[in-house]
């Protein structure tokens, strides 16, 4: 069974500039998960879908950060214009159902705001 | 809100046992996993508590009070290649998941 793909694994910006990275979850998955992981910090939840619905993004930085979940299976997350304290790991992960489910995460994208 | 707490950091030695220890405060409770994560790498899972006791798997094993918000992870005959950051996470009353801050083991010879 092929696991959560994440591109691109790594990416170097400019403050002001945008990006988006993607996600592909395990096939048959409802729930996608967008975390970000700040550096000796744990994951913190930016956004939940449960099939091509959101089910929360309290703490999306909506004024910058946006996603979306075309036909309840990719994701994108974008950030315009990004901040220097956007630099952090973006971890997408994917689970069965919304229930006690195991997430299953992808190997991140690396983002680096200069 | 929700709130999880974990040590920072823990050493220990080879062959030895450790205990990380988590508490929570939470709105509602559907469940609490612990996961594993090395350096540069995706958070992995280790184990998921929903009912209160003990869950054995290996030389892992995780323990759930929900009427005290606690929960452990033992880790036995540890090897160097646990030296990982743990991760608490807990489901809410909404399922939304919250991860606690990690705790970084360092297991040395």
């Amino acid at each position: 069974e092929a696991g959560v793909a994440q591109s691109p694994r790594y990416k170097i910006i400019e403050k002001r500039q945008s990006v988006a990275f993607w996600c592909n979850p395990i096939s048959g998955h409802a729930t996608l998960y967008w975390y970000q992981q700040i550096l000796g910090q744990g994951p913190k939840l930016l956004i939940q879908f449960q099939n091509n619905g959101v089910v929360d993004d309290s703490q999306l930085p909506k004024d910058r950060f946006s996603a979306e979940r075309l036909k309840g299976v990719d994701s994108t997350l974008k950030i315009q214009p990004a901040k220097l304290e956007d630099s952090a790991v973006y971890l997408c992960a994917s689970s069965p159902r919304q229930g006690g489910d195991t997430q299953y995460f992808g190997p991140g994208t690396r983002l680096t705001v200069l | 809100g929700q709130n999880i707490d974990q040590p920072t950091e823990m050493t220990a030695t080879e062959g030895a046992i450790v205990q990380i220890n988590c508490t929570y405060q939470t709105s509602g409770f559907n469940g609490l996993f612990w996961y594993q994560q090395h350096a540069g790498e995706a958070p992995t899972f280790l184990s998921y508590n929903v009912l209160d006791g003990l869950e054995e798997k290996g030389r892992f094993s995780s323990f759930l009070s929900r009427s005290k918000g606690y929960s452990y992870l033992l880790l036995k005959e540890l090897q160097m290649k646990d030296s990982a950051s743990y991760l608490c996470a807990v489901k809410g009353g909404s399922y939304i998941p919250t991860f606690g801050r990690g705790t970084s083991l360092i297991v040395h010879p």
